[in-house]
Protein backbone atom coordinates (compact mmCIF):
# COMPACT_ATOMS: atom_id res chain seq x y z
CA UNK A 1 0.00 0.00 0.00
CA UNK A 2 1.29 3.71 -0.42
CA UNK A 3 -0.94 4.73 2.04
CA UNK A 4 -1.88 8.67 2.02
CA UNK A 5 -0.16 9.98 -1.27
CA UNK A 6 -0.07 14.42 -1.25
CA UNK A 7 0.68 16.18 -4.49
CA UNK A 8 2.16 18.57 -5.71
CA UNK A 9 5.42 18.46 -2.64
CA UNK A 10 5.98 22.04 -3.05
CA UNK A 11 4.05 25.10 -4.70
CA UNK A 12 4.43 28.87 -4.93
CA UNK A 13 1.66 31.00 -5.78
CA UNK A 14 0.81 34.50 -6.26
CA UNK A 15 -1.56 36.22 -4.31
CA UNK A 16 -4.87 35.68 -5.98
CA UNK A 17 -4.54 32.41 -7.66
CA UNK A 18 -6.14 29.45 -6.86
CA UNK A 19 -4.85 25.90 -6.50
CA UNK A 20 -6.25 22.11 -5.67
CA UNK A 21 -3.67 19.99 -3.29
CA UNK A 22 -4.35 16.27 -4.09
CA UNK A 23 -5.06 13.99 -1.39
CA UNK A 24 -5.19 10.17 -2.23
CA UNK A 25 -5.15 6.90 0.38
CA UNK A 26 -5.48 3.03 -0.86
CA UNK A 27 -6.48 2.16 3.15
CA UNK A 28 -10.17 2.07 2.23
CA UNK A 29 -10.57 4.51 4.79
CA UNK A 30 -13.71 6.40 5.08
CA UNK A 31 -12.00 9.48 7.16
CA UNK A 32 -10.14 11.82 5.90
CA UNK A 33 -8.75 15.24 6.87
CA UNK A 34 -7.00 18.20 6.56
CA UNK A 35 -4.43 20.01 8.32
CA UNK A 36 -2.49 23.03 8.02
CA UNK A 37 1.27 23.60 10.29
CA UNK A 38 2.76 27.26 10.48
CA UNK A 39 6.22 27.33 11.76
CA UNK A 40 6.94 25.85 14.99
CA UNK A 41 3.20 25.20 15.89
CA UNK A 42 0.89 22.22 15.82
CA UNK A 43 -1.63 21.10 13.46
CA UNK A 44 -5.04 23.32 12.49
CA UNK A 45 -7.56 21.53 11.19
CA UNK A 46 -8.93 22.98 8.31
CA UNK A 47 -11.75 20.40 6.95
CA UNK A 48 -12.87 16.63 7.23
CA UNK A 49 -14.75 14.33 5.87
CA UNK A 50 -16.24 10.44 7.18
CA UNK A 51 -17.45 9.59 4.07
CA UNK A 52 -17.94 10.34 -0.04
CA UNK A 53 -20.42 12.73 -0.21
CA UNK A 54 -19.98 14.09 3.06
CA UNK A 55 -17.66 17.10 4.78
CA UNK A 56 -17.83 18.96 7.61
CA UNK A 57 -15.52 22.38 8.75
CA UNK A 58 -12.75 22.23 10.77
CA UNK A 59 -10.86 24.89 13.03
CA UNK A 60 -9.86 26.98 10.16
CA UNK A 61 -12.12 26.45 7.05
CA UNK A 62 -12.08 29.96 5.79
CA UNK A 63 -10.56 30.32 2.39
CA UNK A 64 -10.68 27.00 1.46
CA UNK A 65 -13.06 24.52 0.20
CA UNK A 66 -12.86 20.32 -0.22
CA UNK A 67 -15.24 17.67 -1.93
CA UNK A 68 -14.70 13.58 -1.45
CA UNK A 69 -17.14 12.36 -4.81
CA UNK A 70 -14.87 8.88 -3.63
CA UNK A 71 -13.35 7.32 -0.74
CA UNK A 72 -9.64 7.51 -2.11
CA UNK A 73 -9.37 11.36 -2.80
CA UNK A 74 -10.00 14.04 -0.40
CA UNK A 75 -8.47 17.25 -2.72
CA UNK A 76 -8.22 20.56 -0.81
CA UNK A 77 -8.83 23.73 -3.02
CA UNK A 78 -7.52 27.02 -2.27
CA UNK A 79 -10.00 29.72 -3.92
CA UNK A 80 -8.27 33.13 -3.68
CA UNK A 81 -4.47 32.33 -2.01
CA UNK A 82 -3.37 35.10 0.56
CA UNK A 83 0.39 35.40 2.08
CA UNK A 84 -1.42 33.71 4.97
CA UNK A 85 -1.98 30.19 3.91
CA UNK A 86 1.65 30.07 3.57
CA UNK A 87 1.94 26.79 5.27
CA UNK A 88 2.57 23.27 5.40
CA UNK A 89 -0.34 21.13 4.61
CA UNK A 90 -0.96 17.52 5.46
CA UNK A 91 -3.35 15.26 4.47
CA UNK A 92 -4.67 12.25 6.66
CA UNK A 93 -6.60 9.66 6.94
CA UNK A 94 -8.45 7.15 9.58
CA UNK A 95 -10.19 4.21 9.13
CA UNK A 96 -13.90 4.46 10.22
CA UNK A 97 -16.24 6.84 10.03
CA UNK A 98 -15.44 7.89 13.76
CA UNK A 99 -11.83 8.70 12.46
CA UNK A 100 -11.28 11.40 15.12
CA UNK A 101 -11.12 8.58 17.89
CA UNK A 102 -8.38 6.83 15.68
CA UNK A 103 -4.88 6.33 14.50
CA UNK A 104 -4.16 9.11 11.60
CA UNK A 105 -1.87 7.80 8.92
CA UNK A 106 -0.29 11.15 7.14
CA UNK A 107 0.87 11.88 4.11
CA UNK A 108 3.92 13.86 3.92
CA UNK A 109 2.96 17.24 3.32
CA UNK A 110 2.65 20.07 0.69
CA UNK A 111 4.70 22.72 1.36
CA UNK A 112 3.03 26.32 -0.07
CA UNK A 113 4.28 29.61 -0.54
CA UNK A 114 2.41 32.75 -1.50
CA UNK A 115 3.73 35.54 -2.44
CA UNK B 1 -7.40 27.87 20.63
CA UNK B 2 -5.55 24.76 21.01
CA UNK B 3 -7.50 22.11 23.31
CA UNK B 4 -3.80 20.25 23.97
CA UNK B 5 -0.64 22.21 25.51
CA UNK B 6 2.92 20.82 25.42
CA UNK B 7 5.30 20.87 28.13
CA UNK B 8 8.15 22.29 27.47
CA UNK B 9 8.31 23.75 24.27
CA UNK B 10 11.66 22.64 23.86
CA UNK B 11 13.82 19.88 25.44
CA UNK B 12 17.38 18.85 25.40
CA UNK B 13 19.05 15.77 26.35
CA UNK B 14 22.33 13.68 26.37
CA UNK B 15 21.51 10.00 24.59
CA UNK B 16 20.35 7.27 27.34
CA UNK B 17 18.73 10.06 29.37
CA UNK B 18 15.18 10.09 30.09
CA UNK B 19 12.57 12.28 28.41
CA UNK B 20 9.24 13.29 29.69
CA UNK B 21 6.61 15.53 27.62
CA UNK B 22 3.30 16.48 29.27
CA UNK B 23 0.39 17.68 28.01
CA UNK B 24 -2.53 19.48 29.27
CA UNK B 25 -6.02 20.09 27.73
CA UNK B 26 -9.05 21.85 28.45
CA UNK B 27 -11.90 19.71 28.61
CA UNK B 28 -13.17 16.20 28.90
CA UNK B 29 -11.83 13.60 26.31
CA UNK B 30 -12.20 10.48 24.57
CA UNK B 31 -8.68 9.83 24.25
CA UNK B 32 -5.58 11.29 23.81
CA UNK B 33 -2.98 10.34 21.11
CA UNK B 34 0.81 10.89 20.60
CA UNK B 35 3.15 11.44 17.60
CA UNK B 36 6.30 12.45 16.54
CA UNK B 37 7.08 14.58 13.61
CA UNK B 38 10.87 13.90 11.68
CA UNK B 39 11.54 17.92 10.92
CA UNK B 40 10.12 17.92 7.15
CA UNK B 41 8.05 14.60 7.56
CA UNK B 42 4.32 14.06 8.35
CA UNK B 43 3.46 12.69 11.27
CA UNK B 44 3.37 9.53 13.02
CA UNK B 45 1.17 7.78 15.52
CA UNK B 46 2.79 6.47 18.38
CA UNK B 47 0.39 5.57 21.06
CA UNK B 48 -3.54 5.85 21.87
CA UNK B 49 -4.77 6.04 25.32
CA UNK B 50 -8.81 5.85 26.02
CA UNK B 51 -10.14 8.21 28.97
CA UNK B 52 -10.83 4.85 30.95
CA UNK B 53 -7.04 4.27 30.54
CA UNK B 54 -4.69 5.21 32.72
CA UNK B 55 -0.88 4.14 31.39
CA UNK B 56 0.10 2.16 28.40
CA UNK B 57 3.70 1.43 27.28
CA UNK B 58 4.93 0.74 23.57
CA UNK B 59 8.48 -0.26 23.69
CA UNK B 60 10.46 2.30 25.36
CA UNK B 61 7.39 4.52 25.44
CA UNK B 62 5.44 5.01 28.51
CA UNK B 63 1.92 7.36 28.27
CA UNK B 64 -0.07 8.27 31.74
CA UNK B 65 -3.40 10.00 31.44
CA UNK B 66 -4.97 11.68 34.68
CA UNK B 67 -8.24 12.70 33.31
CA UNK B 68 -8.79 14.45 37.13
CA UNK B 69 -5.64 17.03 36.15
CA UNK B 70 -6.76 17.06 32.56
CA UNK B 71 -3.35 16.32 32.15
CA UNK B 72 -0.91 13.27 30.10
CA UNK B 73 2.50 13.01 30.19
CA UNK B 74 5.15 10.67 27.24
CA UNK B 75 8.36 9.55 28.59
CA UNK B 76 10.99 8.09 26.25
CA UNK B 77 13.28 5.71 28.56
CA UNK B 78 17.55 5.19 27.35
CA UNK B 79 16.67 7.82 24.48
CA UNK B 80 18.87 7.49 21.35
CA UNK B 81 19.90 10.07 18.30
CA UNK B 82 17.11 8.62 16.44
CA UNK B 83 14.53 10.29 19.12
CA UNK B 84 15.20 14.06 18.26
CA UNK B 85 11.77 14.86 16.52
CA UNK B 86 8.69 17.37 17.13
CA UNK B 87 6.29 15.08 19.61
CA UNK B 88 2.18 16.46 19.77
CA UNK B 89 -0.42 15.46 21.83
CA UNK B 90 -3.95 15.54 20.22
CA UNK B 91 -7.48 15.10 21.35
CA UNK B 92 -10.47 14.12 20.38
CA UNK B 93 -13.81 15.47 22.53
CA UNK B 94 -17.53 15.04 21.71
CA UNK B 95 -18.24 18.81 21.99
CA UNK B 96 -16.13 19.26 18.87
CA UNK B 97 -17.80 16.30 17.05
CA UNK B 98 -15.19 14.19 15.16
CA UNK B 99 -12.26 16.34 15.32
CA UNK B 100 -8.85 15.37 16.45
CA UNK B 101 -7.10 18.98 17.94
CA UNK B 102 -3.39 19.32 18.16
CA UNK B 103 -1.50 20.95 20.86
CA UNK B 104 1.70 22.98 19.98
CA UNK B 105 3.99 20.00 20.56
CA UNK B 106 7.86 19.81 22.58
CA UNK B 107 10.91 19.77 20.18
CA UNK B 108 13.06 17.19 21.77
CA UNK B 109 16.69 17.07 20.56
CA UNK B 110 19.31 14.09 22.07
CA UNK B 111 22.77 14.70 21.87
CA UNK B 112 25.17 11.67 20.87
Amino acid sequence: NAGVTQTPKFQVLKTGQSMTLQCAQDMNHEYMSWYRQDPGMGLRLIHYSVGAGITDQGEVPNGYNVSRSTTEDFPLRLLSAAPSQTSVYFCASSYSIFGSQETQYFGPGTRLLVL
Amino acid sequence: SQQGEEDPQALSIQEGENATMNCSYKTSINNLQWYRQNSGRGLVHLILIRSNEREKHSGRLRVTLDTSKKSSSLLITASRAADTASYFCATAYAPAGNMLTFGGGTRLMVKP
